[in-house]
């Protein structure tokens, strides 16, 4: 089993841009949720997507946007990039109340 | 709303010491809790949960006890190692289907 896998692993992308990350679940899993970490803190929740909907979402602007594919994996989409998006942006999917981790994908908005 | 508090750090300590590092929650209800540990430049490991209150959570050394009275849910190690060296977060959930909270993470450094 595969785990969380997401790509890229890292990015550097200029302000004003668009980034679209990516996220593959563990074997099983339904439901995939995307955290921000920004340096020294913990993550924060942007979104969850069941069966190819958002469920929930955090306190995040409507730049952040996503998707799920029928085969559960899933994309985070950041439009107009600003300098306060550089994050560890991790995927996380779950089955039941124990959710697994991606290794993340460190944004950098210079 | 739902939040969790736990101790600041850095934490630094000796190689074979005692760790505890504590960890309290806001919630109704009755929701599970977990530690997560994150080593430099890699995501979220989950170390150790528990679902309902008294349940006692262990993993590679780590404990930690679901505390309803105290709403606390502190991790503890005997002796730790070097390897130990990680960010810490202790975290809760609801439910299956609502996210996850997190704190800030405690720093924890072994020295040799």
């Amino acid at each position: 089993d595969a785990g969380v896998t997401q790509s890229p692993t890292h990015l550097i992308k200029t302000r004003g841009q668009q980034v679209t990350l990516r996220c593959s679940p563990k074997s099983g899993h339904d439901t995939v949720s995307w955290y921000q970490q920004a340096l020294g803190q913990g993550p924060q929740f942007i979104f969850q997507y069941y069966e190819e909907e958002e469920r929930q979402r955090g306190n995040f602007p409507d730049r952040f946007s996503g998707h799920q594919f029928p085969n559960y994996s899933s994309e985070l989409n950041v439009n107009a990039l600003l300098l306060g998006d550089s994050a560890l942006y991790l995927c996380a999917s779950s089955l039941d109340t124990e959710a697994f981790f991606g290794q993340g994908t460190r944004l950098t908005v210079v | 709303g739902n939040s969790v508090t736990q101790m600041e750090g850095p934490v630094t300590l000796s190689e074979e010491a005692f760790l505890t590092i504590n960890c309290t929650y806001t919630a109704t209800g009755y929701p599970s809790l977990f530690w997560y540990v994150q080593y430099p430049g890699e995501g979220l490991q989950l170390l150790l949960k528990a679902t309902k209150a008294d349940d006692k959570g262990s993993n590679k050394g780590f404990e930690a006890t679901y505390r309803k009275e105290t709403t606390s849910f502190h991790l503890e190690k005997g002796s730790v190692q070097v390897s130990d060296s990680a960010v810490y977060f202790c975290a809760l959930r609801k439910n299956r289907d609502d996210k996850i909270i997190f704190g800030k993470g405690t720093r924890l450094h072994i020295l040799p």
